[in-house]
């Protein structure tokens, strides 16, 4: 059963703060890990794909790391904005598919 | 780039009803893939066409669910009868490459449609 796990299941914080999401996942092979953001009544967006053989990537504030040995990742979001506030989804690519985790609600006070 | 589009975005129907949801991918997208999520839980893997052709339908919940991309364009996702447990946001997705294939590329990127919501009475 290729389950993912992501916490916390929501966040409130401050502007400006650094944040850190966690996503894990119980079988370590692994073709991508995928990190997404989903605003209310909208599709999802697709923030950092790493592959297989990556360990990170960064997009702007966004850095996503992978650690396959221990079946973790983590979004690092840097100097946190209200216009972060949405669902933040990591999925694991297997085979031709994703599986996703149930997200992290994520809300940034102004 | 127009991005994917799914109709309709939200569908009302009774139980026993007839639903059908179509998605146009992104032109040149050989890769359609079907998600749903229902209530309280996480989004799940419906099917996945490789152009006309269904590639692994395995996520498929049930017999009432048909799924079809004539033509390799558009697709429909028909669902007869449907029940009040079918009641979620279906997601439609494509990509230019397989999602399993390891390119850095990007090329193997999902990009989702903003889904149909479905309501079952």
């Amino acid at each position: 059963k290729q389950e993912v796990t992501q916490i916390p299941a929501a966040l409130s914080v401050p502007e400006g703060e650094n944040l850190v999401l966690n996503c894990s996942f119980t079988d370590s092979a692994i073709y991508n890990l995928q990190w997404f953001r989903q605003d209310p009544g909208k599709g999802l967006t697709s923030l950092l794909l790493i592959q297989s053989s990556q360990r990170e990537q960064t997009s702007g504030r966004l850095n996503a790391s992978l650690d396959k040995s221990s079946g973790r990742s983590t979004l690092y979001i840097a100097a946190s904005q209200p216009g972060d506030s949405a669902t933040y989804l990591c999925a694991r690519g297997y085979g031709n598919k994703l599986v996703f985790g149930a997200g992290t609600i994520l809300r940034v006070k102004s | 780039e127009a991005g994917v589009t799914q109709f309709p975005s939200h569908s009302v129907i009774e139980k026993g009803q007839t639903v059908t949801l179509r998605c146009d991918p992104i032109s040149g997208h050989d890769n359609l893939y079907w998600y749903r999520r229902v209530m309280g839980k996480e989004i799940k893997f419906l099917l996945h066409f490789v152009k006309e052709s269904k590639q692994d339908e395995s996520g498929m919940p049930n017999n009432r669910f048909l799924a079809e991309r004539t033509g390799g364009t558009y697709s429909t996702l028909k669902v007869q009868p449907a029940e009040l447990e079918d009641s979620g946001v279906y997601f439609c997705a494509s990509s230019q490459e397989h999602l399993g294939q390891g390119v850095v590329s990007g090329a193997n990127v999902l990009t989702f449609g903003a889904g149909s919501r479905l309501t079952v009475l």
